[in-house]
């Protein structure tokens, strides 16, 4: 089975940078994907890292530890459009779960100015 | 052009009435996926299909049906809906192919009321 943990809630000032850490247990791990959801509407595809380090995208950044079963991802100069939930979902090749992402539950992001 | 559309975007209904959520997609993907996410939970899967003849339960397909009509169409059906299938539903597509294989594309959800 997986098991993916991400906190709740975090708030940041506008401009500052912020670090959502996603924790995941897996035995088929394959990738791990972050996608960005602003209320009401669908999630957005941000980053996907399958192979351990950093890989960065404008502002947002994505990073994956595959022996520590840990990502994050960070988002510098905030950005009052940056207010959204953000998704950590992890791709699993074990039998059962091939073809499917499986989604923790979000993390809040408030950015204040 | 949305390239993950459904529709209604929006949808009251009663209880025991039968509801048919519709999704089209112009990606090319086989792939097609229906979520529902409710505050707090996430996004939870509800069926998927790998290609027009494969249809898969998900985690909580009880008191829905789907339909693959075409590699652009995923239906989602509510046989008799009841209050607590009120939710957003996201529909979502995947290549199957490639280096982004399982990379999920989004529709723009239907917000749905059971009263």
């Amino acid at each position: 089975g997986q098991n993916i943990d991400q906190p709740t809630e975090m708030t940041a000032t506008e401009g500052a940078i912020v670090q959502i850490n996603c924790t995941y247990q897996t035995s088929g791990f394959n990738g791990l994907f972050w996608y960005q959801q602003h209320a009401g509407e669908a999630p957005t595809f941000l980053s996907y890292n399958v192979l351990d380090g950093l890989e960065e995208k404008g502002r947002f950044s994505s990073f994956l530890s595959r022996s520590k079963g840990y990502s994050y991802l960070l988002l510098k100069e905030l950005q009052m459009k940056d207010s959204a939930s953000y998704l950590c979902a992890v791709r699993d090749l074990t039998t059962d779960s091939w073809g499917k992402l499986q989604f923790g539950a979000g993390t809040q992001v408030v950015v204040t100015p | 052009d949305a390239d993950v559309t459904q529709t209604p975007r929006n949808r009251i209904t009663k209880t025991g009435k039968r509801i048919m959520l519709e999704c089209s997609q112009t990606k090319g993907h086989d792939r097609m996926y229906w979520y529902r996410q409710d505050p707090g939970l996430g996004l939870r899967l509800i069926y998927y299909s790998f290609d027009v003849k494969d249809i898969n339960k998900g985690e909580i397909s009880d008191g829905y049906s789907v339909s693959r009509q075409a590699q652009a169409k995923f239906s989602l059906s509510l046989e008799s809906a009841i209050p607590n299938q009120t939710a957003l539903y996201f529909c979502a597509t995947a290549p199957g192919q490639g280096i982004r294989a399982d990379t999920q594309y989004f529709g723009p959800g239907t917000r749905l009321t059971v009263l």
